[in-house]
């Protein structure tokens, strides 16, 4: 079954920790993508990758960091830096070209202990 | 700056209505833009693609049309469900591949 597989589903952070979110796909997707997504509003962008070993920021990448050592994989961590990160994150991804459609994970909730 | 703003936040109809939502973006230099569904607690689902030379896409009872020239695109839901209840995004891509998400609408169907 072709999809993104986002883990866990649920996270809890402690005061202080880092944690990091696990974001997988099998789609051959060159493009990833992280966005936040707040209660009642929409997705705001953390950071993407249009190629392995590449990424830049988004608009709210401030507390975050991610790689892109494999095609498969994009992982967030969410530092301690971040002081407000309870909020659902959304991995996604879509081939190369601009016109393809963008295909999301089921997202994980991560709420602060 | 490019946003996109959608019209109403909620809304709440009953079965069998024809409804109407809306997508309304200040930057008209579009590539495409996206209609998704989202349902509570769970990533979304992209119901259909219209690219910048297109004026609409159908899929099923669902018919989403576009006009840069005023901004703005509408996603026409026939015949509602209740299994249509659920919130729906639009989505606009510009100038290096980024999207640029409204704050969505969320729909109930009543039975």
């Amino acid at each position: 079954d072709g999809g993104i597989t986002q883990s866990p589903k649920y996270l809890f952070r402690k005061e202080g920790q880092n944690v990091t979110l696990s974001c997988e796909q099998n789609l051959n997707h060159d493009a990833m993508y992280w966005y936040r997504q707040d209660p009642g509003q929409g997705l705001r962008l953390i950071y993407y990758s249009q190629i392995v070993n590449d990424f830049q920021k988004g608009d709210i990448a401030e507390g975050y960091s991610v790689s892109r050592e494999k095609k498969e994989s994009f992982p967030l961590t969410v530092t301690s830096a971040q002081k407000n990160p309870t909020a659902f994150y959304l991995c996604a991804s879509r081939t190369g070209a601009a016109n393809e459609k963008l295909f999301f994970g089921s997202g994980t909730q991560l709420s602060v202990l | 700056k490019q946003e996109v703003t959608q019209i109403p936040a909620a809304l709440s109809v009953p079965e069998g209505e024809n409804l109407v939502l809306n997508c309304s973006f200040t930057d008209s230099a579009i590539y495409n833009l996206q209609w998704f569904r989202q349902d509570p607690g769970k990533g979304l689902t992209s119901l259909l693609l219209i690219q910048s030379s297109q004026r609409e896409q159908t899929s099923g009872r669902l018919n989403a049309s576009l006009d840069k020239s005023s901004g703005r695109s509408t996603l026409y839901i026939a015949a509602s469900q209740p299994g249509d209840s659920a919130t729906y995004l639009c989505a606009v891509r510009y100038a290096g591949n980024m999207l640029t998400f409204g704050g969505g609408t969320r729909l109930m169907v009543k039975p």
